[in-house]
C-alpha cells in the first residue's frame, strides 16, 4: 500500500538553528509532492515538487526531491519562533487524484 | 482574491444525527477535495469533486457523501454520526490541469460528536 513517512515526529530547537525535516514515500509511479505548514488550523501551502521541479526555495525555506531514493527534505535556516508548527508532506502517484499525507513533524522553536 | 472558505467553523452534534459542511473554492479553481484530520494525524482523503461529479473516493463509508454545485462550491454530508467522526474537516481547492496540481486548504470545520 502507498505510504508516506515523516521524520522526526517532533523536534525542539533554538532560534537561529537550521533544521531538516524528512519525508519518505513508498509510492509507485510518483507524480508530485506537496509541503505544508500547519499552525492552528488549515495547512498552508509551501512547495510543490515534481519530476520537472525537484528543488524549490523561498526565503529561509528550501526543499529538494530525490526521486531515485524516494524522499524529500525541507530545510529551514535561521529558525524563528514563528516557524513553530506541524510540517506535513503529501504525495500523489500516477492514476489517482488524491494526495496521501504523512503524520507530520511537530517543530518547536525556542526563543 | 478570496481564498478557500468553509462554514461553519465549529459544530457540535449528537450521535446518529446528520451534518452538512460547506466549502467555497479559491477564485479560478474548479476542483474541491475533502479531507478528515483526526488529532495528531495527517489529513485523510475523503473524496474529490470535479464538474459536479465525484471523481475519486478514499476509504470512507457511504455515510459520507458530497455534492458540487455549478459555481464549484461543495458540500460534505455525513449521516448517522459516530463518535469517531469527531475531527477537523478540511476542504482543499485546486485547478487540476496537466500532470501535477497544487491544492490550497480552507480554515476547516471542527466537528465534535457527543
Amino acid at each position: 500500500e502507498d505510504k508516506v513517512v515523516q521524520s522526526p515526529l517532533s523536534l525542539v530547537v533554538h532560534e537561529g538553528d537550521t533544521v531538516t525535516l524528512n519525508c519518505s514515500y513508498e509510492v509507485t509511479n510518483f507524480r508530485s509532492l506537496l509541503w505544508y505548514k500547519q499552525e492552528k488550523k488549515a495547512p498552508t501551502f509551501l512547495f510543490m515538487l515534481t519530476s520537472s521541479g525537484i528543488e524549490k526555495k523561498s526565503g529561509r525555506l528550501s526543499s529538494i526531491l530525490d526521486k531515485k531514493e524516494l524522499f524529500s527534505i525541507l530545510n529551514i535556516t535561521a529558525t524563528q519562533t514563528g516557524d513553530s508548527a506541524v510540517y506535513l508532506c503529501a504525495v500523489r502517484f500516477s492514476g489517482t487524484y488524491k494526495y496521501i499525507f504523512g503524520t507530520g513533524t511537530r517543530l518547536k522553536v525556542l526563543a | 482574491d478570496a481564498g478557500v472558505t468553509q462554514s461553519p467553523t465549529h459544530l457540535i452534534k449528537t450521535r446518529g444525527q446528520q451534518v452538512t459542511l460547506r466549502c467555497s473554492p479559491k477564485s479560478g479553481h474548479d476542483t474541491v477535495s475533502w479531507y478528515q484530520q483526526a488529532l495528531g494525524q495527517g489529513p485523510q482523503f475523503i473524496f474529490q469533486y470535479y464538474e459536479e461529479e465525484e471523481r475519486q473516493r478514499g476509504n470512507f463509508p457511504d455515510r459520507f457523501s458530497g455534492h458540487q454545485f455549478p459555481n464549484y462550491s461543495s458540500e460534505l454530508n455525513v449521516n448517522a454520526l459516530l463518535l469517531g467522526d469527531s475531527a477537523l474537516y478540511l476542504c482543499a481547492s485546486s485547478l487540476v490541469s496537466g500532470d501535477s496540481y497544487e491544492q490550497y486548504f480552507g480554515p476547516g470545520t471542527r466537528l465534535t460528536v457527543t
